[in-house]
């Protein structure tokens, strides 16, 4: 199957820095990328949708300022956490579809851990 | 909107037993329904999908699931636990382009 990678897998900042984690398919070019949070224990919750080359559509709730997303080419998406703080620690997960339609799967990433102090 | 509502947040099988998994959608068009997986630390693996060409699902690691019309359902099954199934498992249903996720089902198995 596709393969997407993340970077870094883990992560631990300061309160007020600023925080960037890359979203890479490997094998195959990604129409579409997505970014997920998750809490511990809980469900995935969808932040954000990003197309190459276009703004990010952001979920209700989901502050843009405080999470840009950057989609510069069809194999890679940044997230950046912005002046990060303790309650922006979670688990983020990346995933890439090759087209959005139809019963097209999304490939997840491996996931990274955000520890904010 | 579609959902998806995975009953029992926590199941427990001894080793060699049925796996059975509960998922039951709301939709109001039919469905494309997902099966992941998730270890600990790590990103979600597909299991299996539903995309209406066949009701029965074969999917990875001898997992498989039925898709139910009539009871809206789209249970996730294995006829023998092993330890390695142990992890934490989401049905999710495609609406537009976006997936929604149940609650999860955390899967143990006891020796």
């Amino acid at each position: 199957g596709a393969v997407v990678s993340q970077h870094p897998s883990r992560v631990i900042c300061k309160s007020g820095t600023s925080v960037k984690i890359e979203c890479r398919s490997l094998d195959f070019q990604a129409t579409t990328m997505f970014w997920y949070r998750q809490f511990p224990k809980k469900s995935l919750m969808l932040m954000a949708t990003s197309n190459e080359g276009s703004k990010a559509t952001y979920e209700q709730g989901v502050e843009k300022d405080k999470f840009l997303i950057n989609h510069a080419s069809l194999t890679l998406s940044t997230l950046t956490v912005t002046s990060a703080h303790p309650e922006d620690s979670s688990f983020y997960i990346c995933s890439a579809e090759e087209g959005t339609s139809g019963p097209n799967e999304q490939f997840f990433g491996p996931g990274t851990r955000l520890t904010v102090l | 909107a579609q959902s998806v509502t995975q009953l029992g947040s926590h199941v427990s099988v001894s080793e060699g037993a049925l796996v059975l998994l509960r998922c039951n959608y709301s939709s109001s068009v039919p469905p494309y329904l997902f099966w992941y997986v998730q270890y600990p630390n790590q990103g979600l693996q597909l299991l299996l999908k539903y995309t209406s060409a066949a009701t029965l699902v074969k999917g990875i690691n001898g997992f498989e699931a039925e898709f139910k019309k009539s009871e809206t359902s789209f249970h996730l099954t294995k006829p023998s636990a092993h330890m390695s199934d142990a992890a934490e498992y989401f049905c999710a249903v495609k609406y537009d382009y976006k997936l929604s996720f149940g609650a999860g089902t955390t899967v143990t198995v006891r020796a």
